[in-house]
């Protein structure tokens, strides 16, 4: 069973620091794994996404790595602003089914957290 | 391009009761997937409809269903709820149903048990 860990669970930075967010997963056998924003009672904004193949991408002052092998992918955030404030959730999609049926299905960490305060 | 819509945005129901939530899928997108998100939690998943067939499903009870229909918009249905089923259910539409495809998330539906 894919378990999805997230550390730390809350952070809170000055406005302009570098900070990092980490993911870990259990199972290796994944086929991508995005990085999601959510903001209070809101949906869920894809920020990036890497494909199993990949090892990182970037967009804009966020870079995310994935290291398949040993289960981990960090989240980047360069310069941070207060607007960054929400919480981080980090999903892998595996393959489920069986019996001729196959889906994808993501599972997700419990998110992290971020306060950027002025 | 219109993204994932869900209605309604919120809800109120009681214990025992039955509810609806609706789910606009992305165009050209054919896979709708749901997902419950508790408090404080990370969303799971519920199941997966692929071209109006459930293809896919987590550990949830038989009272969750749902319906994709053919223009790839879908409904869950939750029956006899109850107190735990409090939550916020998000819907993500993605093009296949293979999985290697970004999934594509509405704003979710609120509900909330008495």
């Amino acid at each position: 069973k894919q378990e999805v860990t997230q550390i730390p669970a809350a952070l809170s930075v000055p406005e302009g620091e570098n900070l990092v967010l980490n993911c870990s997963f259990t199972d290796s056998a994944i086929y991508n794994l995005q990085w999601f924003r959510q903001d209070p009672g809101k949906g869920l904004t894809s920020l990036l996404l890497i494909q199993s193949s990949q090892r990182e991408q970037t967009s804009g002052r966020l870079n995310a790595s994935l290291d398949k092998s040993s289960g981990r992918s960090t989240l980047y955030i360069a310069a941070s602003q207060p607007g960054d404030s929400a919480t981080y959730l980090c999903a892998v999609t595996t393959l489920g089914g069986a019996g001729g049926t196959s889906y994808g299905k993501l599972t997700f960490g419990q998110g992290t957290i971020l306060t950027v305060h002025p | 391009e219109t993204g994932v819509t869900q209605s309604p945005t919120h809800l109120i129901k009681t214990r025992g009761q039955q509810v609806t939530l609706r789910c606009s899928s992305q165009s050209g997108h054919n896979t709708v997937s749901w997902y419950q998100q508790a408090l404080g939690q990370g969303p799971q998943f519920i199941f997966q409809y692929y071209r109006e067939e459930e293809n896919g499903r987590g550990n949830f009870p038989p009272r969750f269903s749902g319906l994709q229909f053919p223009n790839y918009s879908s409904e869950l249905n939750v029956n006899a709820l109850e107190l735990d089923d409090s939550a916020l259910y998000l819907c993500a539409s993605s093009p296949g149903g293979y999985g290697n495809q970004p999934q594509h998330f509405g704003d979710g539906t609120r509900l909330s048990i008495l």
